[in-house]
């Protein structure tokens, strides 16, 4: 049992270039999530996916695009990356049905855009 | 609007004492409430919830919370630092306003132990 599984671990573009942050978690989990993590500003929701087929804007979505491929697997892409991108991006899971499950969270990519 | 507030962002305490970190929370349903705590490069780790049952919560490592309605407060504790206890830690708040699905972030509070 992996729980949350992230690739990759580190990446560094140049601005304009495009990437895909692959996400996956193998507990049959309804929700999944995207967030940034930047210094001195805690977590920031970027999308999250209720359920399989199902995407919803975050706090943060400016940028960024997703897509639940399944039940497993939820993807973020930046089409085209800006240094503001620059961060630290964690993916997390959760059984939905009620606000008092909690979430489980991968290792995070660490992404740089010069 | 729900919301998280932990009073301080830095804590340090000495190796072997009383740890505090202080939660509160704004929400106008019964909440559930979470701790995580996020060592440096690792990803975020739940220490304990609470969601409606005992309102002094245990959890993993030695911490406790105690959930307090009236001061809208979910403060965290441990008797003895440790220095493995350095880290980064999350008050997280959930409820049915919170669209179901989602969840509300504090701005963490960093803890250094000093030898």
């Amino acid at each position: 049992n992996a729980g949350v599984t992230q690739t990759p671990k580190f990446q560094v573009l140049k601005t304009g270039q495009s990437m895909t942050l692959q996400c996956a978690q193998d507990m049959n989990h309804n929700s999944m999530y995207w967030y940034r993590q930047d210094p001195g500003m805690g977590l920031r929701l970027i999308y999250y996916s209720a359920s399989e087929g199902t995407t919803d804007k975050g706090e943060v979505p400016n940028g960024y695009n997703v897509s639940r491929l399944n039940k497993r697997e939820f993807s973020l892409r930046l089409e085209s990356a800006a240094p503001s991108q620059t961060s630290v991006y964690f993916c997390a899971s959760r059984l939905a049905g009620g606000p008092s499950y909690e979430q489980y969270f991968g290792p995070g990519t660490r992404l740089t855009v010069t | 609007a729900q919301s998280v507030t932990q009073l301080d962002s830095h804590v340090s305490v000495s190796e072997g004492t009383p740890v505090l970190l202080r939660c509160n929370y704004s929400s106008s349903y019964s909440p559930s409430l979470f701790w995580y705590v996020q060592h440096p490069n690792k990803g975020l780790q739940l220490l304990l919830k609470y969601t409606s049952a005992a309102t002094l919560v245990k959890g993993i490592n030695g911490f406790e919370a105690e959930f307090k309605k009236s001061e809208t407060s979910f403060h965290l504790t441990k008797p003895s630092a440790h220095m493995s206890d350095a880290a980064e830690y999350f008050c997280v708040v959930s409820d049915q306003e919170t669209s179901y699905d989602k969840v509300i972030f504090g701005p963490g509070t960093s803890l250094s132990v000093i030898p």
